[in-house]
């Protein structure tokens, strides 16, 4: 089955500095990669995804990053502020059939003013 | 507004009872799933349902168990109660092939004492 890898596990940055969390993953069938943002007490949400057709998907601050030969995808934060501070979880899954998210342990990004 | 709900948001037990956590997604999403997730933030799969009167259990063993006999209700059961299922659980549903990853439930925090 599918094993989701995510470094590192704490990240301390300062407000205005760029952020990146990495993953790797081991199921070659994997083509569906989400990042979720879990802020205290609240549910992880959705903020960005890619599937394995293409390479780089940017959203205004944030831009995830795949390489499919390497089994690894990265999250890039751009001009990081203090609401940026949350737990962020990679997750790799088919995007058909069981569609089945495998998740990586979790980054807890502080970004400090 | 659609979306999925869980209840109770707290729930403070005793062992040995039994209890229901409920999940409601108004969403008309076929695939539905349960999260334990950790102090520690990982969040690991106990159960999933591919539709009506379909579930199967997921990659953490646990001693709870599920229903589907509606698309938009998904309760988890725990016969028993004990300390060690002291936990949050998140609830999640997902239509892939409508565009639509994983959205989740608030959660139940689960305090069995």
């Amino acid at each position: 089955g599918e094993n989701v890898e995510q470094h590192p596990s704490t990240l301390s940055v300062q407000e205005g500095d760029s952020a990146v969390i990495k993953c790797t993953y081991s199921d070659s069938a994997s083509n569906y990669f989400p990042w979720y943002k879990q802020e205290l007490g609240k549910r992880p949400q959705l903020i960005i995804d890619i599937r394995s057709n293409v390479g780089e998907k940017k959203d205004q601050r944030i831009a995830v990053t795949l390489n499919k030969t390497a089994k690894h995808f990265s999250l890039h934060i751009t001009e990081t502020q203090p609401e940026d501070s949350a737990v962020y979880f990679c997750a790799a899954s088919e995007d058909t059939g069981f569609q089945k998210l495998v998740f990586g342990t979790g980054t807890r990004l502080l970004v400090s003013p | 507004e659609a979306d999925i709900y869980q209840t109770p948001r707290y729930l403070v037990i005793g062992t040995g009872k039994k209890i229901t956590l409920e999940c409601s997604q108004t969403m008309g999403h076929d695939k539905m799933y349960w999260y334990q997730q950790d102090p520690g933030m990982e969040l690991h799969l106990i159960h999933y349902s591919y539709g009506v009167n379909s579930t199967e259990k997921g990659d953490l063993s646990s001693e709870s168990t599920v229903s589907r006999i509606r698309t938009e209700h998904f309760p988890l059961t725990l016969e028993s109660a004990r300390p060690s299922h002291t936990s949050q659980y998140l609830c999640a549903s997902s239509e892939f092939e409508r565009g639509y990853g994983y959205t989740f439930g608030s959660g139940t925090r689960l305090t069995v004492v």
